[in-house]
């Protein structure tokens, strides 16, 4: 089936604005995973989401990041009043969770730039 | 803290030659473990994984793992240009979150 998917594909913002990202996993996929990536660095762990629940929302840098996750598939990332500091690519990626198998696959993010 | 601790780089080796990349993990109970390849400007995407000890080849890639010593190795054979990314070193943590290294970045030159 078709991989994960992510819109919009670049997110131009100005300062203060609301943002919202999108996720559409892999099928049957249980596991959905929110990471940041800025320019040059590596993966930050936002949020983690086993079918619509969030047991763990560590990662969410600050109270204007939220995350849900609707139907077991689906998931918005929402940032409120946008800083120049959010801007990143947002990936977003899917798993099975059964055992020790739980590798990820990654859709192809989503480039937030915040004027 | 669960750590992943991997060579920043850039590593650079010659076109045909073996690249050798590395990862050394903090948590002694970890039971697989993965490796990504991102291009710059993509995302990760899965090109190995291994659960036991020893070798585990798939085409010109070899994964090496070594829980005795906390490490993980990625050889990639016959390194062509293409192959020139970041490699991505993950273990698997508790609640199925897993860490990930901050990347070795490999140049494959001609």
């Amino acid at each position: 089936g078709a991989g994960v998917s992510q819109s919009p594909s670049n997110k131009v913002t100005e300062k203060g604005k609301d943002v919202e990202l999108r996720c559409d996993p892999i099928s049957g996929h249980t596991a959905l995973y929110w990471y940041r990536q800025s320019l040059g660095q590596g993966l930050e762990f936002l949020i983690y989401f086993q079918g619509n629940s969030a047991p763990d929302k560590s990662g969410l840098p600050s109270d204007r990041f939220s995350a849900e996750r609707t139907g077991g598939s689906v998931s918005t990332l929402t940032i409120q009043r946008t800083q120049q500091e959010d801007s990143a690519v947002y990936l977003c990626a899917s798993s099975k969770t059964s055992g020790d198998s739980y590798e990820q696959y990654f859709g192809p993010g989503t480039r937030l730039t915040v004027t | 803290q669960k750590e992943v601790e991997q060579n920043s780089g850039p590593l650079s080796v010659p076109e045909g030659a073996i690249a050798s990349l590395n990862c050394t993990y903090s948590d002694r109970g970890s039971q697989s473990f993965f490796w990504y390849r991102q291009y710059s400007g993509k995302s990760p995407e899965l090109i190995m994984f291994i659960y036991s000890n020893g070798d585990k080849e798939d085409g010109r890639f070899t994964a090496q793992l070594n829980k005795a010593s906390q490490y993980v190795s990625l050889l990639i054979r016959d390194s062509q240009p293409s192959d020139s990314a970041t490699y991505l070193c993950a273990v698997p943590g508790g609640s199925y979150i897993p860490t990930f290294g901050r990347g070795t970045s490999l140049i494959v030159h001609p």
